[in-house]
């Protein structure tokens, strides 16, 4: 059984810069041919697919971060990551990570992020 | 990027109905189509994929089916642990985009 787990601050201010990290159990990054990907659902609102990372590292985002979002990868540790820089408000959502190459089939139980000052 | 349109945004069904759900894609998508279940405060969970896949262990009550740019959810003999938002993604074209959710209720 594959388990995702996200931690990371619960707020942040306007302007800074969010990172948050994914620790995968029960399976390796590196093992299959899997992408993992960072979804966020603003409150009360539908899904958002902001990107994903494969085991080697190619990255593939959605452009309506507008570049802000970075995903890395640290197989040593099995785990990965998000960042996005430059928050505002309008970030506020919860950030769940996902296993996937195409369907999303295993989640984390995601981490709310509000972005206040 | 692809816009899925999903229909309706709510419904409200008794326990035993039969209950569908549509999803259209803004271009063909051929069948690279999944539909996720979301509890209120739980992660979205795979239920089918590849538009009429069902993920190994899921109910058999829940199908899908449709190809091209219209595909349809069905939930038969409907229970109160199916209370949940439904929602559609389709993986044709980067970025991969969900479809609004439909609120499904029990009347």
């Amino acid at each position: 059984q594959v388990l995702l787990q996200e931690s990371g601050p619960g707020v942040v201010k306007p302007s800074q810069t969010l990172s948050l990290t994914c620790t995968v159990s029960g399976g390796s990054i590196s093992s299959g041919n899997y992408f993992w990907s960072w979804i966020r659902q603003h409150p009360g609102k539908g899904l958002e697919w902001i990107g994903y990372i494969y085991y080697s590292g190619r990255t593939s985002y959605n452009p309506s971060l507008k570049g802000r979002a970075t995903i890395s990868v640290d197989t040593s540790e099995n785990q990965f990551s998000l960042k996005v820089t430059s928050m505002t408000t309008a970030d506020t959502a919860v950030y769940y990570c996902a296993r996937g190459s195409e369907p999303f089939d295993y989640w984390g139980q995601g981490i709310l992020v509000t972005v206040s000052s | 990027d692809i816009q899925m349109t999903q229909s309706p945004s709510s419904l409200s069904a008794s326990v035993g109905d039969t209950v569908t759900i549509t999803c259209q894609a803004s271009q063909d998508i051929s069948t690279y189509l999944n539909w996720y279940q979301q509890k209120p405060g739980k992660a979205p969970k795979l239920l089918i994929y590849d538009a009429s896949s069902v993920k190994a262990g899921g109910p058999s009550r829940f199908s899908g089916s449709g190809s091209g740019t219209d595909f349809t959810f069905t939930i038969r003999r409907l229970q109160a642990e199916d209370i949940a938002t439904y929602y559609c993604q389709q993986y044709d074209t980067l970025p991969w985009t969900f479809g609004h959710g439909t609120k499904v209720e029990i009347k």
